[in-house]
């Protein structure tokens, strides 16, 4: 069973820019969820999307948004870039369940790179 | 605020010595736990996890954790390390309200000498 993919596996990109990443969840999976992974900062939670609506985010500014497809893939696209953007992201996909239940399986990344 | 905190930043340790992680989480109600782990190279992988029941669980590759619920702790644990388990290893939680999102600690860094 393939796992969660993400591309690309690297970005460069020049501030105030746009950048777009995209993700593929694990086949069935329904939910799909974005982390950033910035140096000294840990892991941070961005974005929780499911059957295409947004049912939460984390504590980061409107130009980060995303959108996810009929098909489960999801996008994330971050506006007007900064440097502190320079980040691992990552994808997650889970099975929806009600509650809180549902572990999430991370894809490899995308590493994001604002010069 | 929710948080989680890994006390040990960095571990070194010889081959078959026994291993112990500490994990702690600040959360006022019912919480799912995790560890994750993060080999060279490789993306997060799902080690182990609890969600109720009996609080001594097991994992993949002889890794099991402890819930504590009265030291609010979820301890990771491995009688004898491999150098293969060499990795990052990250404890996480989420809490019962549906949020979908994940608090990891800032993770520790296990390096096993052969």
């Amino acid at each position: 069973e393939a796992g969660v993919t993400q591309s690309p596996t690297h970005l460069i990109k020049t501030r105030g820019q746009q950048a777009t990443l995209r993700c593929s969840p694990i086949s069935g999976h329904t939910s799909v969820y974005w982390y950033q992974q910035a140096l000294g900062l840990g892991l941070q939670f961005l974005l929780w999307y499911d059957e295409g609506e947004e049912r939460n985010r984390g504590n980061f500014p409107p130009r980060f948004s995303g959108r996810q497809f009929p098909n489960y893939s999801s996008e994330l696209n971050v506006n007007a870039l900064e440097l502190e953007d320079s980040a691992l992201y990552l994808c997650a996909s889970s099975l929806y369940t009600s509650g809180s239940g549902g572990e999430q399986y991370f894809g490899p990344g995308t590493r994001l790179t604002v010069t | 605020a929710q948080s989680v905190s890994q006390h040990n930043h960095h571990v070194i340790l010889s081959e078959a010595a026994s291993l112990e992680l500490g994990c702690n989480y600040s959360y006022g109600g019912t919480v799912n736990l995790f560890w994750y782990v993060q080999y060279p190279g490789q993306h997060l992988q799902l080690l182990l996890k609890y969600f109720s029941g009996d609080p001594l669980v097991k994992g993949i590759k002889g890794f099991e954790a402890e819930f504590i619920k009265s030291k609010f702790s979820f301890n990771l644990r491995k009688p004898s390390v491999q150098w293969s388990d060499t990795a990052e290893y990250f404890c996480a939680v989420k809490g019962s309200s549906n949020t979908g999102k994940l608090i990891f600690g800032q993770g520790t860094t296990l390096q096993v000498k052969p």
